[in-house]
């Protein structure tokens, strides 16, 4: 069975910098996709990113962006230029493109991400 | 605008209560979800359905009950056998693409008085 691993229980990071959370994945798949959710304090679950696994090219939304390690089974999120309303728990998932899986998502435990004004 | 609509945003259930959380979506989704959020926690399957009269336990079903007699609404009823409902519940929905992610509903606070 799939699984996907968030080490970083929490993570801060000074208004304006960069940071990069991390994001692991055990599976024995080669064609799957990633998701990043963002859960603000308001707690609406809201997609941020998303990578299929068979693209080399890394995902990239504004000032979002993912390094994607396929070999490595890494998925990180890399968010520049940090602004308070980034704050909140940043979750990672997987979906497997088969239909036995029904298509589920599996998910990370979460990364608090606290933004230092 | 598409989306989902859960309701009510807040609600508190006495002890031996059945209670129900209301999940509607007009996005045409075929499959949609429920998930149960602990404090500092993840999120933890309790029932999805992918088609309409058809749903399947997810990984915390005790305790729950789920009915899809509509494509676009997914009722969880919370029975009095669930021992510690107080947490917060999410419905998702999602087409059936294969790479499509889930689009969710802005959530239940139960409580337990």
């Amino acid at each position: 069975a799939q699984t996907v691993t968030q080490s970083q229980p929490e993570m801060s990071v000074q208004e304006a910098e960069t940071v990069t959370l991390s994001c692991t994945y055990d599976t024995s798949e080669s064609d799957y996709y990633l998701f990043w959710y963002k859960q603000p304090p308001s707690r609406q679950m809201i997609l941020v990113i998303r990578q299929e696994a068979y693209k080399q090219q890394n995902a990239t939304e504004n000032r979002f962006s993912v390094n994607f390690q396929k070999a490595a089974k890494s998925f990180s999120l890399k968010i520049s230029d940090s602004q308070l309303g980034d704050a909140a728990m940043y979750f990672c998932a997987y979906r497997s493109a088969s239909m036995d899986s029904n298509y589920q998502l599996i998910w990370g435990a979460g990364t608090k991400l606290i933004i230092k004004p | 605008d598409g989306g989902i609509t859960q309701s009510p945003k807040y609600l508190f259930r006495k002890e031996g209560q059945n209670v129900t959380l209301s999940c509607e979506q007009n996005l045409n989704h075929d499959a949609m979800y429920w998930y149960r959020q602990d404090p500092g926690q993840g999120l933890r399957l309790i029932y999805y359905s992918q088609i309409v009269n058809d749903f399947q336990k997810g990984d915390i079903a005790e305790g729950y009950s789920v009915s899809r007699e509509k494509k676009e609404s997914f009722p969880l009823t919370v029975t009095s056998a669930q021992k510690n409902p107080t947490a917060f519940y999410l419905c998702a929905s999602s087409p059936q693409g294969r790479g499509s992610g889930y689009t969710f509903g802005s959530g239940t606070r139960l409580t337990v008085v």
